[in-house]
């Protein structure tokens, strides 16, 4: 079992819906969950953290946190094409030497006008 | 407050040569981790130094090694490259406080070994 598990997609979404993306993860002891977006050809962007149980909101965005299932997805409401980017699941690891943070395969998205 | 930087920001080698990269992390960070991204493997890290100390390393060779400066500019150094070695190495850095671990992204070096 990887670590951090993401639906690889493609997943196609209409421009104004909701997109929903989803990550699993392994380490149950993990305290720290991250979303990055990484469009075609350039460097991770950090857009949320997230800490505790529950939900986080960010303008458009809202992180979901789920310990007790080891789940944690992002919301992107009102889709715009400029969504359209591979968002990889990030989560920090808990105990000596798994102080790192550990990636998922990424979700490709891509907003329809 | 300027972004983080990474030098070259290509690089073409041959198979047994050497590189090193270089990474100027956010002015106040002082934590900075180095990840290999190829399309097969996705995003995998190779180490973490904090105060010019090594605090995790990942499951590479021995051929991968890095360092920090007091400045917490650090580079990454790859010995006898092979062909796998072609990727997008990304640097990242932390301010570490505490609780938090938000880390942020430079552009990246890409190297291509042929």
């Amino acid at each position: 079992q990887k670590e951090v598990e993401q639906n690889s997609g493609p997943l196609s979404v209409p421009e104004g819906a909701i997109a929903s993306l989803n990550c699993t993860y392994s380490d149950r002891g993990s305290q720290s969950f991250f979303w990055y977006r990484q469009y075609s050809g350039k460097s991770p962007e950090l857009i949320m953290s997230i800490y505790s149980n529950g939900d986080k909101e960010d303008g458009r965005f809202t992180a979901q946190l789920n310990k007790a299932s080891q789940y944690v997805s992002l919301l992107i409401r009102d889709s715009q094409p400029s969504d359209s980017a591979t968002y990889l699941c990030a989560v920090k690891g808990f105990g000596k030497g798994a102080q790192k943070l550990v990636f998922g395969q990424g979700t490709r998205l891509t907003i329809n006008p | 407050k300027a972004g983080v930087t990474q030098t070259p920001r290509y690089l073409i080698k041959t198979r047994g040569q050497q590189v090193t990269l270089s990474c100027s992390p956010i002015s106040g960070h002082r934590s900075v981790s180095w990840y290999q991204q190829t399309p097969g493997q996705g995003l995998q890290f190779l180490f973490e130094y904090f105060s010019e100390t090594q605090r995790n390393k990942g499951n590479f060779p021995g051929r991968f090694s890095g360092r920090q400066f007091s400045n917490s500019r650090s580079e990454m150094n790859v010995s006898t490259l092979e062909l796998g070695d072609s990727a997008l190495y990304l640097c990242a850095s932390s301010f570490l406080t505490s609780g938090t671990y938000e880390q942020y992204f430079g552009p990246g070096t890409r190297l291509t070994v042929t």
